[in-house]
């Protein structure tokens, strides 16, 4: 157990809908990051928070966005969904902004029908 | 080119062999450098992390980098059964989020 919760586990839903999904880093860790893995595109880094503040953007599209609340636990809405953003997306954690180790959570499997 | 090259496989080796994986990588600025092990549809778990060129060891794991080569492994001794995961590469420059390999199948047949 690496100490970083994700909710849902798993969530299904239709094309053009919106869903949220919550990570709660590991006690302490102030940087937080978001990935999607889909079968054919392996780990793709989408967006990172520090201390509640935007740290850097990878591949996300417009129709995603991610937030840091106080307590350090972050979200990560999606919007207008369509079939291709069924994936499994995960939340990482990690104490510091730079250097590089990072903690990942169990993963949310998101199905869009 | 990808910043990172990894074999997808799958490597399929006998219960009790040594395993060797691998990555290259482009970026030169790269300095931290890790290896994850990641089940079906599970979270990545981190193994192993290195700072720079060197060795590190942790039990049946270890860990080499060259960065003269940007060349990167990971060694498994007398692999097991559980030891059948996706092997991840992936590094960082410390700027930037991690970079991740595509990532190798190994199967390890009892």
């Amino acid at each position: 157990d690496s100490g970083v919760t994700q909710t849902p586990k798993h969530l299904i839903t239709a094309t053009g809908q919106r869903v949220t999904l919550r990570c709660s880093p590991r006690s302490g860790d102030l940087s937080v990051y978001w990935y999607q893995q889909s079968l054919d595109q392996g780990l793709q880094f989408l967006i990172q928070y520090y201390n509640g503040e935007e740290r850097a953007k990878g591949n996300i599209l417009e129709r995603f966005s991610a937030q840091q609340f106080p307590d350090l636990h972050s979200e990560l809405n999606l919007s207008s969904l369509e079939l291709g953003d069924s994936a499994l997306y995960f939340c990482a954690s990690s104490v510091a902004t730079s250097n590089g180790e990072q903690f990942f959570g169990p993963g949310t499997r998101l199905t869009v029908l | 080119q990808k910043e990172v090259e990894q074999d997808p496989g799958p490597l399929s080796v006998p219960e009790g062999a040594i395993v060797s994986l691998n990555c290259t990588y482009s970026n030169s600025a790269f300095q931290y450098f890790m290896w994850y092990r990641q089940y079906s549809r599970k979270g990545p778990e981190l193994l192993m992390y290195t700072y720079s060129s060197g060795n590190k060891e942790d039990g049946r794991f270890t860990a080499q980098v060259d960065k003269s080569s940007k060349y990167i492994s990971l060694f498994i001794r007398d692999s097991q059964p559980s030891d059948s995961a996706t092997y991840l590469c992936a590094m960082s420059s410390g700027r930037r989020a991690l970079t991740f390999g595509s990532g190798t199948r190994l199967q390890v047949q009892p």
